[in-house]
C-alpha cells in the first residue's frame, strides 16, 4: 500500500523567505508520480507541482521547487520568496497503483498549515 | 491551467433529501474524474473513481447506493448523495483528469462542495 507522510502539522515563516514543506512516501511501485497542492481557507485544491518517478531533474514552476530525492523516498516542497498568500494547508499526494483510470488515485498525507508572517 | 467547475458550492437540506453535485471540465475533455470526501482539519479521503461511460469503482467502506455516481460525458460527472443523513454533512470535492499529454498525469480539482444536512 502507498503511503504519504508529512511530519509537519505547522510551519511558520517570515515573507520574502524561503520554505521547506516535508514529504515522504513509501511505495512498492517503480512507476509512481508525486503531487503538491495548496488548499487556502476557501477549500480549492490548487495543484503546484508534479514529478515523476523517472524524471531526471527536479520540478520547477515558478517560485515552487520540488527537491526529490528518490533513495530517501522524500518529495520536499520548497517555496521560494515567501507572500502572504501563499498561507495555506498543503498536501503531498501520489499516484497510482493500479490500472486503467485507478492508475491515477491520489493518496494524500495529512497536509501542512503553513502560515506566512508579515 | 485546466479548469473544473463544480457546483453547488454550498447547500443546506433536510435530513432524507437527495442531494447532486456537479462537477464539469471546461476546457478539457476528462477521461477520469474523482470523488473525495474531507472532514474538517483533515486530509482529502477518495470515495470513487469514474470514468465516462463505464460504473464508478468505488473505495472500500464507501456506499454505492448512498453515493450515486454518474459520468454520462467526457466533460460531466455527478454525484448524488441519496437520503442524506447528519452524518453525510461534510465537503466533498471532485477531480479531473484529462486522457492525453501531459495533463493526463495530473488531477485538477473544483471548488468544493460544503453539504450541511439538518
Amino acid at each position: 500500500a502507498q503511503k504519504i507522510t508529512q511530519t509537519q502539522p505547522g510551519m511558520f515563516v517570515q515573507e520574502k523567505e524561503a520554505v521547506t514543506l516535508d514529504c515522504t512516501y513509501d511505495t512498492s511501485d517503480q512507476s509512481y508520480g508525486l503531487f503538491w497542492y495548496k488548499q487556502p481557507s476557501s477549500g480549492e485544491m490548487i495543484f503546484l507541482i508534479y514529478q515523476g518517478s523517472y524524471d531526471e531533474q527536479n520540478a520547477t514552476e515558478g517560485r515552487y521547487s520540488l527537491n526529490f530525492q528518490k533513495a530517501r523516498k522524500s518529495a520536499n516542497l520548497v517555496i521560494s520568496a515567501s507572500q502572504l498568500g501563499d498561507s495555506a494547508m498543503y498536501f503531498c499526494a501520489m499516484r497510482g497503483p493500479g490500472s486503467g483510470g485507478s492508475n491515477y488515485k491520489l493518496t494524500f498525507g495529512k497536509g501542512t498549515l503553513l502560515t506566512v508572517n508579515p | 491551467g485546466a479548469v473544473v467547475s463544480q457546483h453547488p458550492s454550498r447547500v443546506i437540506c433536510k435530513s432524507g433529501t437527495s442531494v447532486k453535485i456537479e462537477c464539469r471540465s471546461l476546457d478539457f475533455q476528462a477521461t477520469t474524474m474523482f470523488w473525495y470526501r474531507q472532514f474538517p482539519k483533515q486530509s482529502l479521503m477518495l470515495m470513487a473513481t469514474s470514468n465516462e461511460g463505464s460504473k464508478a469503482t468505488y473505495e472500500q467502506g464507501v456506499e454505492k447506493d448512498k453515493f450515486l455516481i454518474n459520468h454520462a460525458s467526457l466533460t460531466l460527472s455527478t454525484l448524488t448523495v441519496t437520503s442524506a443523513h447528519p452524518e453525510d454533512s461534510s465537503f466533498y470535492i471532485c477531480s479531473a483528469r484529462a486522457g492525453i499529454g501531459y495533463g493526463k498525469n495530473i488531477q485538477y480539482f473544483g471548488a468544493g462542495t460544503r453539504l450541511s444536512v439538518l
